[in-house]
């Protein structure tokens, strides 16, 4: 009954740091999506990737980069990170393509960057 | 492009009372719209939805009644619970398909006892 899996849910890095946030759904969706969420703002979608083997930016890509690796995983990476970067993310998913539908969201991942 | 616009909270209201939180958003067409819910310390979940205009999605004791006229998508309950309390997210479609959403600033609602 695992849903969608993020990891890790808590990261400190230091500005310039790299890293890997790691998303998998067992739920067989087409779509996966990764969106930032900053006090005030509500969620914004960085990158989306509307089935296997394709990607494509968000509202807010400057900065990240992403990888379908498979229909399960959606990986979000910080090649080089800077503080405006310290937000909560949330990987979703969703069986659906075209609009209206649901998505299925992930618990967050919370990174600092001092 | 689309838009959407929710009103700020925090809102603290007494067990029982009378919850609205309002919403108004600005589309190409009439794309269906959405409240999510997030409790503490998880992710967003769906709570309603309604795909057309007119129509009132509802669950939980929650309703919300899309209005073409007046562009809007209030959420309403007539009696709250202290496990009501969560951040609750107006969402519609960004332009351009794929089921990509624009989700409001969110509003936080406390519930005493």
């Amino acid at each position: 009954n695992a849903g969608v899996t993020q990891t890790p849910k808590f990261q400190v890095l230091k500005t310039g740091q790299s890293m890997t946030l790691q998303c998998a759904q067992d739920m067989n969706h087409n779509s996966m999506y990764w969106y930032r969420q900053d006090p005030g703002m509500g969620l914004r979608l960085i990158y989306y990737s509307a089935s296997e083997g394709t990607t494509d930016k968000g509202e807010v890509p400057n900065g990240y980069n992403v990888s379908r690796l498979n229909k399960r995983e959606f990986s979000l990476r910080l090649e080089s990170a800077a503080p405006s970067q310290t937000s909560v993310y949330f990987c979703a998913s969703s069986p659906w393509t075209g609009g209206g539908g649901e998505l299925f969201f992930g618990e967050g991942s919370r990174l600092t960057v001092l | 492009g689309n838009s959407v616009t929710q009103m700020e909270g925090p809102v603290t209201l007494s067990e029982e009372a009378f919850l609205t939180i309002n919403c108004t958003y600005t589309a190409t067409g009439y794309p269906s719209l959405f409240w999510y819910v997030q409790y503490p310390g998880e992710g967003l979940q769906l709570l309603l939805k309604a795909t057309k205009a007119d129509d009132k999605g509802s669950n939980k004791g929650f309703e919300a009644t899309y209005r073409k006229e007046t562009t809007s998508f209030h959420l309403e309950k007539g009696s709250v619970q202290v496990s009501d309390s969560a951040v609750y997210f107006c969402a519609l479609p960004l332009s351009g398909g794929y089921n990509k959403l624009i989700f409001g600033a969110g509003t936080r609602l406390a519930v005493h006892p």
